[in-house]
């Protein structure tokens, strides 16, 4: 079975600092990794993925990730953060289920707190 | 194109009563896929419908079953409501089909409170 493990259930950074959520997973076969962010009383909404093309993803929002399969690695970065950046964050691995089947299997999630 | 919607937005169940979720998702998606969101267990897959057939399932109870209908809407029953159910509850649809992994596109989520 997938996993996926997000080190820090909250990051604290201040305004123009880098951002950086760690995500590792175990995956039998080779993964496809997603990064979705949730805010408040809101549903997920996608950041980027990884599908085994370009191992630098670039996201919306100024966000990238970079798939490092010697490290079992999906890390989250941003450059400069922003006040609107402050909302939770979720690594997710997908798992195909038969022919086209698609389960996610999430993270614990990562809460970003920006300091003005 | 309008996005993932999920009524209602919020409920109030006692203990021992059934409930229904309903999720619309985006035009010409056929597949729908349930995730229940608690504080102590997180994000957690529930089930999935593709074209009116569970395509997966999660590991819950039989209290909680869904299905799907034609026109690709799902609805979502719990029943004999437990204080644990107490969760948010997010739709996410895809198109199913064709290049795997779908891209899933999550509603609002409808939360559940159970008293």
């Amino acid at each position: 079975a997938q996993s996926v493990t997000q080190l820090g259930s909250h990051v604290s950074v201040s305004e123009g600092a880098l951002v950086l959520l760690r995500c590792n997973y175990s995956s039998s076969v080779p993964p496809y990794l997603f990064w979705y962010v949730q805010y408040p009383n809101q549903g997920l909404q996608l950041l980027l993925k990884y599908t085994s093309a370009a191992t630098l993803v670039k996201g919306i929002n100024g966000f990238e990730a970079e798939f490092k399969k010697s490290e079992t690695s999906f890390h989250l970065t941003k450059p400069s953060a922003h006040m609107s950046d402050a909302a939770e964050y979720f690594c997710a691995v997908s798992e195909r289920i038969g022919a086209a089947g698609n389960k996610l299997t999430f993270g614990g999630g990562t809460r970003v707190l920006v300091k003005p | 194109k309008a996005g993932v919607t999920q009524t209602p937005r919020y409920l109030i169940k006692t203990r021992g009563q059934q409930v229904t979720l309903s999720c619309s998702p985006i035009s010409g998606h056929r597949s729908v896929s349930w995730y229940q969101q608690t504080p102590g267990q997180g994000l957690q897959f529930l089930f999935e419908y593709f074209s009116e057939t569970q395509r997966n399932k999660g590991n819950f109870p039989g209290r909680f079953s869904g299905r799907q209908f034609s026109n690709s809407r799902s609805e979502m029953n719990v029943s004999t409501l437990e204080l644990g159910d107490s969760a948010l509850y997010l739709c996410a649809s895809s198109q199913g089909h064709g290049q795997w992994p779908g891209e899933q596109y999550f509603g609002p989520g409808t939360r559940l409170t159970v008293t």
